[in-house]
């Protein structure tokens, strides 16, 4: 596609809930990211894939979160058992391949709200 | 750990002004720079990048320095306008690694 395409744009569920969140990346990006956006803060690195490399974890903040991708196209990060403190903007972003000066463009984002 | 922070969280300039907004950042092993703007309700949009073999890099209206020395990064907007209000971070990156961003500044655009 054009761009790097999120769904949902926007989820509400019930603490305690599972949810998916969907990200496509650009068509040829081998890189994909997700990171995290609370309400008036700066973005948190939560994963990311570079081809059929094993992910970068690192930025995943509990056992709750986790994400998948096959090969070199759509990826969902799931949250399980959902708390409040998981409401934030999810953004996905990709880049032609991992690596310095490449340009790491981003979706919309999929803004949670968990009640 | 590493760490990418702002100097000033809200900047408020005139239109027509020009604007700096800064970036310090603490991994010396940092080779590739970006700044990204963010309106209300929206994803990230990338603005200009620099790699660390350069110190400076223009675009149109904007112009991103490096200072690999202080590890210091601004980015300049020329003839602000009302719609360059939104909030700017820095990001930087090592190796090919994760991008990690700063806190974000806001410019507020004054008509």
């Amino acid at each position: 596609g054009a761009g790097v395409s999120q769904s949902p744009s926007n989820k509400v569920t019930e603490k305690g809930k599972d949810v998916e969140l969907r990200c496509d990346p650009i068509s040829g990006h081998t890189a994909l990211y997700w990171y995290r956006q609370r309400l008036g803060q700066g973005l948190e690195f939560l994963i990311y894939f570079q081809g059929n490399s094993a992910p970068d974890k690192s930025g995943l903040p509990s056992d709750r979160f986790s994400a998948e991708r096959t090969g070199e196209s759509v990826s969902t990060l799931t949250i399980q058992r959902t708390q409040q403190e998981d409401s934030a903007v999810y953004l996905c972003a990709s880049s032609l391949i991992a690596g310095s000066g490449n340009t790491i463009y981003f979706g919309e984002g999929s803004w949670l709200t968990v009640v | 750990g590493e760490n990418v922070g702002l100097h000033l969280p809200t900047l408020s300039v005139q239109e027509g002004d020009n604007s700096i907004i800064n970036c310090a950042y603490s991994n010396s092993a940092s080779d590739y720079f970006i700044w990204y703007k963010q309106e209300s309700g929206k994803g990230p949009q990338f603005i200009i990048d620099i790699r660390s073999n350069m110190d400076k890099r223009q675009g149109q209206r904007v112009t991103v320095l490096l200072n690999k020395t202080v590890k210091h990064l601004s980015l300049q907007i020329a003839a602000t306008q009302p719609g360059d209000s939104a909030v700017y971070f820095c990001a930087t990156s090592a190796y090919g690694n994760k991008l990690v961003f700063g806190a974000g500044t806001i410019l507020r655009v004054k008509s």
